[in-house]
C-alpha cells in the first residue's frame, strides 16, 4: 500500500520555538494518528483525530485534519529538548480498524 | 505500565538460522495483532495481520513462508523469521488490538550476521 508523505523530513529548532509537521495521505480514512519514536525505541501514541474532527488538542500538541485536502498537521508548542524524536503520522482506513499506514516521518531536533 | 510486550528486545543470529519473536498483550485480549518492520532511518511497513485462531494475512511483497506468524491465543502472537539473512536485519514491532484498545509493543531489533 502507498504510504503518506510527511514534511519536512527533518526539522531543527531551538528550545521554546514551535514545531509544525505536515502529513498527507492518499485514501479515505477512519482516523489519523500521530506517534513519536525516540531513536531505536518503540512508538509512543500522541494523539488520534477522527475523520469527522477538524482539530484536537492535547497539552502542547495541536493536530488539525483536512479531509478534503487529505492532510494533517501536528504542532508542538514551546518545544523542549526532550521533544527530540521522529514523528510519524499513521492513517487507519477501510474496514480493518487498527491496520495503520505510516508516513515517512519527520525527524525533529530541538536544541537546548 | 506496558500493555504489550515483545521478547526478545534484541537478538543476534547467524545467517541461515531461524528466530522467533513473541508479542504478548498483558492486560487485554487481542483479537487482532499486526506485525510491522522498520529498516534504519525508515518508516514502519506493515508485514501482516493476524486474527486469533486463523491464518495471517500478508501484505504484498512479504513472503509468508519466510515470516511465519502464529496467533494461537488472545494474548500471544509469534513471528518466526526462517532462514534469516543479513537483509532481514531490522526492527520488528507488533501491535495488538482488542476490546476497543490498541497498543504497540516496544520492538525487537534483529541483527543477522
Amino acid at each position: 500500500s502507498q504510504q503518506g508523505e510527511e514534511d519536512p523530513q527533518a526539522l531543527s529548532i531551538q528550545e521554546g520555538e514551535n514545531a509544525t509537521m505536515n502529513c498527507s495521505y492518499k485514501t479515505s480514512i477512519n482516523n489519523l494518528q500521530w506517534y513519536r519514536q525516540n531513536s531505536g525505541r518503540g512508538l509512543v501514541h500522541l494523539i488520534l483525530i477522527r475523520s469527522n474532527e477538524r482539530e484536537k488538542h492535547s497539552g502542547r500538541l495541536r493536530v488539525t485534519l483536512d479531509t478534503s485536502k487529505k492532510s494533517s498537521s501536528l504542532l508542538i508548542t514551546a518545544s523542549r529538548a526532550a521533544d527530540t524524536a521522529s514523528y510519524f503520522c499513521a492513517t487507519d482506513r477501510g474496514t480493518s480498524y487498527g491496520k495503520l499506514t505510516f508516513g515517512q516521518g519527520t525527524i525533529l531536533t530541538v536544541h537546548p | 505500565g506496558a500493555v504489550v510486550s515483545q521478547h526478545p528486545s534484541w537478538v543476534i543470529c547467524k545467517s541461515g538460522t531461524s528466530v522467533k519473536i513473541e508479542c504478548r498483550s498483558l492486560d487485554f485480549q487481542a483479537t487482532t495483532m499486526f506485525w510491522y518492520r522498520q529498516f534504519p532511518k525508515q518508516s514502519l511497513m506493515l508485514m501482516a495481520t493476524s486474527n486469533e485462531g486463523s491464518k495471517a494475512t500478508y501484505e504484498q511483497g512479504v513472503e509468508k513462508d519466510k515470516f511465519l506468524i502464529n496467533h494461537a491465543s488472545l494474548t500471544l502472537s509469534t513471528l518466526t523469521v526462517t532462514s534469516a539473512h543479513p537483509e532481514d536485519s531490522s526492527f520488528y514491532i507488533c501491535s495488538a488490538r482488542g476490546q476497543g484498545r490498541q497498543y504497540f509493543g516496544p520492538g525487537t531489533r534483529l541483527t543477522v550476521t
